[in-house]
């Protein structure tokens, strides 16, 4: 069964600097999807970066990007230039490409504090 | 594009009574997904629809908890009767499967918070 663990329960940081969020996962399949999402305090899930297994670059989305070690099986997240509006709980998420289900195996979470 | 719709936001019971949740996905996907998240953990799957038909309901506790979506648009979840370790959070999602699907993206709703006492 596949399983996303993320380790950090906490971090914080100072606006403007740039932060560094850890998930790794376990599968054995070798083609999937990963996933970033974040979680203000409304509770409205937010896709912030996804990226498929079989490309080997590294996906961006503005200040946010991913290091994605698939050996390692390991997915970061990096936010530069962190904002107030950043301060969230942040959720790594799996995906199977094959089989009928869709379900996102999520992480623990981890709430991101950003300092003024 | 309205968002996926969820009511109500906010619901407290005892213990041993019902609820319902609804849910109203985004016009035109087909596929329809409803999560449990307890406070502190990451959303788990209790349910994948596909159209009207169920895909993945390995997860859900059917002795008190059922599913529907007639005509395959909304949904609804009830839980009878609850338990105390059902508080949480019921998040309802939604996705457009399929070649025209922009890599399986799931969209939230704001999900219904659900205290059991």
């Amino acid at each position: 069964a596949q399983t996303v663990t993320q380790s950090q329960p906490e971090m914080s940081v100072q606006e403007a600097e740039t932060v560094t969020l850890s998930c790794t996962y376990d599968t054995s399949e070798s083609d999937y999807y990963l996933f970033w999402y974040k979680q203000p305090p409304s509770r409205q899930m937010i896709l912030v970066i996804r990226q498929e297994a079989y490309k080997q670059q590294n996906a961006t989305e503005n200040r946010f990007s991913v290091n994605f070690q698939k050996a390692a099986k390991s997915f970061s997240l990096k936010i530069s230039d962190s904002q107030l509006g950043d301060a969230a709980m942040y959720f790594c998420a799996y995906r199977r490409t094959t089989g009928n289900t869709g379900k996102l195996i999520f992480g623990q979470g981890t709430t991101l504090q950003v300092k003024p | 594009e309205a968002g996926v719709a969820q009511s109500p936001r906010y619901k407290i019971i005892e213990k041993r009574q019902s609820v319902a949740f609804w849910c109203n996905p985004i016009s035109g996907h087909a596929t329809l997904y409803w999560y449990q998240q307890i406070l502190g953990q990451g959303p788990k799957l209790l349910i994948q629809f596909q159209n009207n038909g169920v895909v993945d309901d390995s997860q859900l506790p059917k002795d008190r908890f059922s599913a529907e979506r007639l005509k395959g648009v909304d949904s609804t979840l009830k839980i009878q009767p609850a338990k105390l370790e059902d508080s949480a959070v019921y998040l309802c999602a939604s996705s457009l499967e399929g070649l025209a699907a922009k890599s399986y993206e799931q969209y939230f709703g704001p999900g219904t918070r659900l205290t059991v006492t």
